[in-house]
């Protein structure tokens, strides 16, 4: 069974204050792990895919790395409005549906 | 706007009720998945559909069932209705011949008095 922790639970970050969040993961055949934006009562927004292991995906200042066991969001100089919960999700062989960690809610304080 | 959406954006019903959700995927992708968020439980698969067949259930209920019509449209049917299924229900969308990415609509959040 595909499982997925994501940690910390809930971080406060300063804007400005660089940190990264974790998801670690176990899964027979990894076909894809997913970072995803959830925003209060919305649909969650997609954000990366990785595949492989020392893969890297970045996006304004989100970077996103995998390694065989763990994926890390690293958030450079965050600003309020990337306050959200991160979510990690991961497909595995043989499946096509995601199995979601429970997420980081990020809050960023002006 | 991930292109998916869903109907309708908020439902209130009693115990033992039955409703009915709808979600339109993004132009050209063949399959749709549910999955039903609670504050404790997170995002949970329920079912996939691709191309109007079934493909896989997850954790879903004997009282929920789904299809996907010709027009590639879902329905998620949800029978004598509990507290418990109070939630938020997502639908997503993804191409068939594109990455594994899935896509969201806005959800449709359920209460069950």
């Amino acid at each position: 069974e595909d499982q997925v922790t994501q940690s910390p639970e809930a971080l406060r970050l300063q804007e400005g204050e660089s940190s990264s969040l974790n998801c670690s993961y176990t899964v027979s055949g990894l076909r894809g792990l997913f970072w995803y934006r959830q925003d209060p009562g919305k649909g969650p927004e997609f954000l990366f895919t990785l595949y492989s292991a020392g893969e890297e995906k970045e996006k304004e200042r989100l970077k996103a790395t995998l390694t065989k066991k763990e994926s890390f969001l690293h958030i450079t100089a965050p600003k309020p409005e990337d306050s959200a919960t991160y979510l990690c999700a991961v497909r595995g062989a043989g499946s096509y549906q995601l199995t979601f960690g429970k997420g980081t809610k990020l809050s960023v304080i002006p | 706007d991930s292109g998916v959406t869903q109907t309708p954006k908020h439902l209130i019903t009693a115990t033992g009720q039955r409703v009915t959700l709808r979600c339109s995927p993004r132009s050209g992708d063949l399959s749709v998945y549910w999955y039903q968020q609670s504050l404790d439980q997170g995002l949970q698969f329920l079912i996939h559909y691709y191309n109007g067949e079934e493909r896989a259930k997850g954790n879903i209920l004997e009282r929920f069932s789904a299809q996907q019509f010709p027009d590639l449209h879902s329905e998620l049917n949800l029978s004598s209705l509990e507290l418990g299924d109070s939630a938020l229900y997502f639908c997503a969308s993804s191409d068939p011949g594109g990455g594994n990415e899935q896509f969201f609509g806005p959800g449709t959040r359920l209460t069950v008095l």
